[in-house]
């Protein structure tokens, strides 16, 4: 079974810039999660899909961020502008819907993001 | 709002070493709490999953304990080894639609 893929790995813009995040999660998966993770800390929840729609972006910062999942399976997530701030790694995850038993998630290889 | 802490944030012991990691949290209201490893550089990789109505799960070296009411989860690793240094971090699920609330993680070091 083929994991949860994203790109790019590593990413180096300049504040003010744009870049943008793409996730394709496993097959079947009606859920999907984006996570920031600062350097020493714990991942925090961006945004969650379910499906195309959105379950939970109370935490997305939305004069900058946007997500979109078209069609219910691949996803990007958008800086635009970038702060210094913004540098940390990006990771994608993964589950199947609430409900069934075995929810557990799988997380991508991230996208490290420095932002100069 | 669930908060979730870890303790400690570090440790290092010598190989060999039976450890335990501690993850609490604040509303038992849980749907159910993951365990994963990061190594440096790299993303998360799923350890153990406890639904909120079981109490423990276990696989190979790996026993991971459930404590809903007093909020308290434990990973216990037996005969340590230097490829089990990386950070492990636990998150907890609420009830239905909620997302993950990870822990800080705890950084462990096994020294050969």
């Amino acid at each position: 079974e083929a994991g949860v893929a994203q790109s790019p790995r590593y990413k180096i813009i300049e504040k003010r810039q744009s870049v943008a995040f793409w996730c394709n999660p496993i097959s079947g998966h009606a859920t999907l999660y984006w996570y920031q993770q600062i350097l020493g800390q714990g991942p925090k929840l961006l945004i969650q899909f379910q499906n195309n729609g959105v379950v939970d972006d109370s935490q997305l910062p939305k004069d900058r961020f946007s997500a979109e999942r078209l069609k219910g399976v691949d996803s990007t997530l958008k800086i635009q502008p970038a702060k210094l701030e913004d540098s940390a790694v990006y990771l994608c995850a993964s589950s199947l819907v609430m409900g069934v038993v075995n929810t557990e998630a799988f997380f991508g290889q991230g996208t490290r993001l420095t932002v100069v | 709002k669930q908060e979730v802490t870890q303790i400690p944030a570090a440790l290092s012991v010598p190989e060999g070493e039976n450890l335990v990691l501690n993850c609490s949290f604040t509303d038992s209201a849980i749907y159910n709490l993951q365990w994963f490893r990061q190594d440096p550089g790299k993303g998360l990789t799923s350890l153990l999953l406890i639904q909120s109505s079981q109490r423990e799960q276990t696989s190979g070296r790996l026993n991971a304990s459930l404590d809903k009411s007093s909020g308290r989860s434990t990973l216990y690793i037996a005969a340590s080894q230097p490829g089990d240094s990386a950070t492990y971090l636990c998150a907890v699920r609420g009830n239905y639609g909620q997302n993950f609330v990870f822990g800080p993680g705890t950084r462990l070091s096994v020294l050969p």
